[in-house]
């Protein structure tokens, strides 16, 4: 099966612009979820989908990211301005979740430059 | 905030030598699993174990959790070049959500 797509797989932008991700989980998934992982660190889920409703948004910076799924498939992240601080991979990753916890399928991720 | 940390933060081993990283939690969680990250690349899933397991084995993979010491340990037995990467513990907690917060990672290196 085809796995979670994402792109760009890399941005360089500059500080105040915007920017956005997009993400293409694996067919069925019903969960989708963005996280941001800064260089030396783990992943920090930013935001959780189930279908096209959101689970969990507490950590993301409501002020300038923002994050949508559409019909329940497809997810784009937005950064607007970006701060040199949002400098970091952005992963997407999709589950089942339909029946209890299960494993994530992360795409490739988007490494964000911000100057 | 990240609930895992894992321990060592790096380690650099021979071929054909174990390698043995250990991740430590705060609160109770419904399961705990551990990723690996090759340079640049999304994370992989390797091995759940829920919260009344105590050891799980997978190929060369071998897990174990003790949750009254809200610890878990990975063992990669014989290892090769190829699992040079970084590994993360990822936890699951108890509400319905499931959500998983990610440790700090352990940086593997096996040396050829």
């Amino acid at each position: 099966e085809a796995g979670v797509a994402q792109s760009p797989r890399y941005k360089i932008i500059e500080k105040r612009q915007s920017v956005a991700f997009w993400c293409n989980p694996i067919s069925g998934h019903a969960t989708l979820y963005w996280y941001q992982q800064i260089l030396g660190q783990g992943p920090k889920l930013l935001i959780q989908f189930q279908n096209n409703g959101v689970v969990d948004d507490s950590q993301l910076p409501k002020d300038r990211f923002s994050a949508e799924r559409l019909k329940g498939v497809d997810s784009t992240l937005k950064i607007q301005p970006a701060k040199l601080e949002d400098s970091a991979v952005y992963l997407c990753a999709s589950s089942l979740m339909d029946r209890g916890p299960y494993e994530q399928y992360f795409g490739p991720g988007t490494r964000l430059t911000v100057t | 905030s990240q609930q895992g940390e894992e321990d060592p933060q790096a380690l650099s081993i021979q071929e054909g030598e174990n390698a043995t990283m250990n991740c430590s939690y705060k609160t109770s969680i419904n399961n705990l699993q551990w990723y690996r990250q090759n340079s640049g690349r999304g994370l992989v899933h390797l091995i759940l174990i829920r919260s009344n397991e105590r050891e799980k084995h997978s190929g060369r993979l071998r897990v174990t959790l003790d949750t009254s010491k809200k610890s878990s340990s990975l063992l990669i037995t014989a290892s090769r070049a190829a699992d040079t990467a970084s590994y993360f513990c990822a936890t699951a907690g108890m509400d319905s959500s499931y959500k998983l917060i990610f440790g700090s990672g352990t940086r593997l290196l096996v040396r050829p």
